[in-house]
């Protein structure tokens, strides 16, 4: 079964370093996204991603966040500077045709900033 | 922004009944909304989905039931296992690209 693999499984980092996330998203996928999971609270939505540019945002997505697709395979999440609160379970997303349907997610990377 | 709320922060039921977990949604143009369980651990894991065109919809020991009179939204799952214990969230879409989850249900099921 096709899956979206995401690496690291866990990250831990002093305040104020940059931190790279990294998905595969199902190959035949088009829309790719990140999410966020402070622990204890709900996945909330971080960005989409279509046709090499982001397509949405949200507030949480401020300056410090930039994604890119750098080899059409790979779908990244940069924290340039990151603070306490970033620390947080961080899930890669990818859907099919359409824009609606079936959200498949990765595992998720676990950020723990110090 | 939109709302999507869970009733019911936990719920614990005995093994063999029945679980019902509900979600109240408050965007009305929501057209589409997915169920997903969450074990400890792991990403969210697609369960069942229904289109705002439908009140129900019936999976593989899961029903899941949309009143849009109320903007209520609730899984059932029926013959309840202790595999299924996890954290149910719904999801609602209405157009653009975001899916918005609610708070999450934690559901544990008893032997």
């Amino acid at each position: 079964e096709p899956e979206v693999t995401q690496t690291p499984s866990h990250q831990v980092t002093q305040m104020g370093q940059e931190v790279i996330l990294r998905c595969v998203p199902i190959s035949n996928h088009l829309y790719f996204y990140w999410y966020r999971q402070i622990l204890g609270q709900k996945v909330e939505f971080l960005v989409s991603f279509y046709n090499n540019e982001i397509s949405e945002k949200s507030e949480i997505f401020d300056d410090q966040f930039s994604v890119e697709r750098p080899d059409g395979s790979n779908f990244t999440l940069k924290i340039r500077s990151t603070k306490l609160e970033d620390s947080a379970m961080y899930f890669c997303a990818s859907i099919g045709q359409g824009k609606a349907g079936e959200l498949f997610f990765g595992e998720g990377s676990r950020l723990t900033v110090l | 922004g939109e709302s999507v709320g869970l009733h019911l922060p936990t719920l614990s039921v005995q093994e063999g009944d029945n679980s019902i977990i509900n979600c109240a949604y408050s965007n009305s143009a929501s057209d589409y909304f997915i169920w997903y369980k969450q074990e400890s651990g792991k990403g969210p894991q697609f369960i069942i989905d229904i289109r705002s065109n439908m009140d129900k919809r019936q999976g593989q020991r899961v029903t899941v039931l949309l009143n849009k009179t109320v903007k209520h939204l609730s899984l059932q799952i029926a013959a309840t296992q202790p595999g299924d214990s996890a954290v149910y969230f719904c999801a609602e879409i209405s157009g653009g690209e975001q899916f918005y989850f609610g708070t999450g249900t934690s559901l544990t099921v008893i032997p």
